[in-house]
């Protein structure tokens, strides 16, 4: 059975720490691996990573995908508290008909404190 | 107004009504999906479209109908509403194989 699995499950930090989120997978016909952050209401689009290796940026924001040992990272440097959030990992897989399938892992809840 | 935006917002209902819950996309994407976040389950398929007139089945189905007559909307259609229906339900679209998908705001929807 396809699974992401992201950890830790929550975690708090002070403003101006370093993060590091974790998603590990397990899919079959893997396609690419998503990163969503969530505040209080819909996911918002981070990152799309298809390659290994290649690291994706965004501000303070960057993530990096292992295809070989089947896990990414999202790191985000020097937190603020408007980086308080979910984020949210999916990889997305084809199935049968080109057919698009994403699986969501639960999330990391992240709050940062002043 | 652009982009993908869900109506109505919340929604109290009734065991055994029947409630539709709108989605609209201004950007003409092919891939349209609706999920449902609960608690301790996360983000969970109910249906998904990869084009007008072509729908399948996700994870939890049982109990939803879709239909996608146009490619800008996306309807989901809950036949005999259940307590075991409230939840939180996003409406997302997807351009293409090599794009991310973007949320709707979400519908609350509470069945009583």
């Amino acid at each position: 059975e396809d699974k992401v699995v992201q950890s830790p499950l929550s975690l708090v930090v002070h403003e101006g720490d370093t993060v590091t989120l974790n998603c590990s997978y397990e899919v079959t016909n893997f396609r690419s691996l998503l990163w969503y952050k969530q505040e209080k209401k819909a996911p918002t689009f981070l990152f799309m990573l298809t390659s290994s290796g290649i690291e994706k940026k965004s501000g303070r924001l960057s993530s990096i995908l292992d295809k070989k040992e089947l896990f990414s990272i999202l790191n985000i440097t020097a937190t603020q508290t408007g980086d308080s959030a979910i984020y949210l990992c999916a990889v997305e897989a084809l199935s049968a008909g080109n057919n698009r399938k994403l699986i969501w892992g639960l999330g990391t809840s992240l709050a940062v404190n002043p | 107004d652009a982009g993908i935006t869900q109506s109505p917002r919340y929604k109290i209902t009734e065991t055994g009504r029947q409630v539709t819950l709108m989605c609209h996309q201004t950007w003409s994407h092919s891939y349209m999906f609706w999920y449902r976040q609960d608690l301790g389950h996360g983000l969970r398929l109910i249906y998904y479209s990869a084009a007008a007139d072509i729908t399948d089945k996700g994870e939890v189905p049982d109990g939803y109908v879709v239909s996608r007559s146009k490619t800008e909307n996306f309807p989901l259609t809950l036949e005999s509403a259940t307590r075991s229906q409230t939840s939180v339900y996003f409406c997302a679209s997807s351009s293409g194989l090599n794009y991310g998908y973007t949320f709707g705001s979400g519908t609350r929807l509470t069945v009583v």
